[in-house]
């Protein structure tokens, strides 16, 4: 059972540019949640979706960030128009159920916004 | 400031115990975690505790909390270069939204 996927594993973006960053979860988990880790801070989280709904978006910036979680492919964190403070790693994690205590986490990518 | 904090680094000889600790401020907190990340790799699960507990033991993981002082803390026994990673503290006051610490990597020196 493969663990969850995330790619691309770093990115390089110029300022202005979109990054679309995937996350496949883990076979038969259908709950997904993103978190940002900035330089020397601890992760961060987004948001967190169910098939096709945004349950919580609370750790999302109102501007240029949206997230999806379609019925048939892997979830998508979308940043238009990066900035350098994007610069970041982005988590993904997922779980099979709401109020499993385990989030399995993906290797995370890279967002470098030059 | 930040909700849970670590300190960034520890190093230790193999075979001698490791202790992390964590600080954390949401007095609500339900359930604290230690997660484990070795390079390349996702965050992995150590270990759990609800806040009504003090302690919680398992093989060489031993995880102390005085929720007093919002204290959390991993002691690892007799540790091996396999434990080298950078481990997280992290606490939640719901079911799914977790607040991390930074992470204290660990170095273990022969």
């Amino acid at each position: 059972n493969a663990g969850v996927m995330q790619n691309p594993r770093h990115l390089v973006r110029r300022r202005g540019q979109e990054a679309r960053l995937r996350c496949s979860p883990m076979k038969g988990h259908s709950h997904v949640y993103w978190y940002r880790q900035l330089p020397e801070e601890g992760l961060k989280f987004m948001v967190y979706l169910q098939k096709e709904n945004i349950i919580d978006e609370s750790g999302m910036p109102k501007e240029r960030f949206s997230a999806e979680f379609p019925k048939e492919g892997p979830s998508i964190l979308r940043i238009q128009q990066v900035v350098r403070g994007d610069s970041a790693a982005y988590f993904c994690a997922s779980s099979p159920r709401q109020g499993d205590n385990e989030q399995f986490f993906g290797p995370g990518t890279r967002l470098t916004v030059l | 400031g930040e909700d849970v904090e670590q300190s960034l680094f520890l190093s230790v000889r193999e075979g001698d115990s490791s202790v992390i600790n964590c600080t954390y401020t949401d007095s609500s907190s339900t359930y604290l975690y230690w997660y484990k990340q070795e390079p390349g790799a996702g965050l992995q699960l150590l270990t759990y505790i609800f806040s009504n507990m003090d302690m919680k033991q398992d093989q060489r993981l031993t995880v102390l909390l005085n929720k007093k002082d919002k204290h959390l803390s991993l002691r690892i026994a007799d540790t091996q270069t396999g434990d080298s990673a950078i481990y997280f503290c992290a606490e939640s006051s719901n079911d799914y939204k977790l607040s991390f610490g930074a992470g204290t990597t660990v170095t273990v020196r022969a």
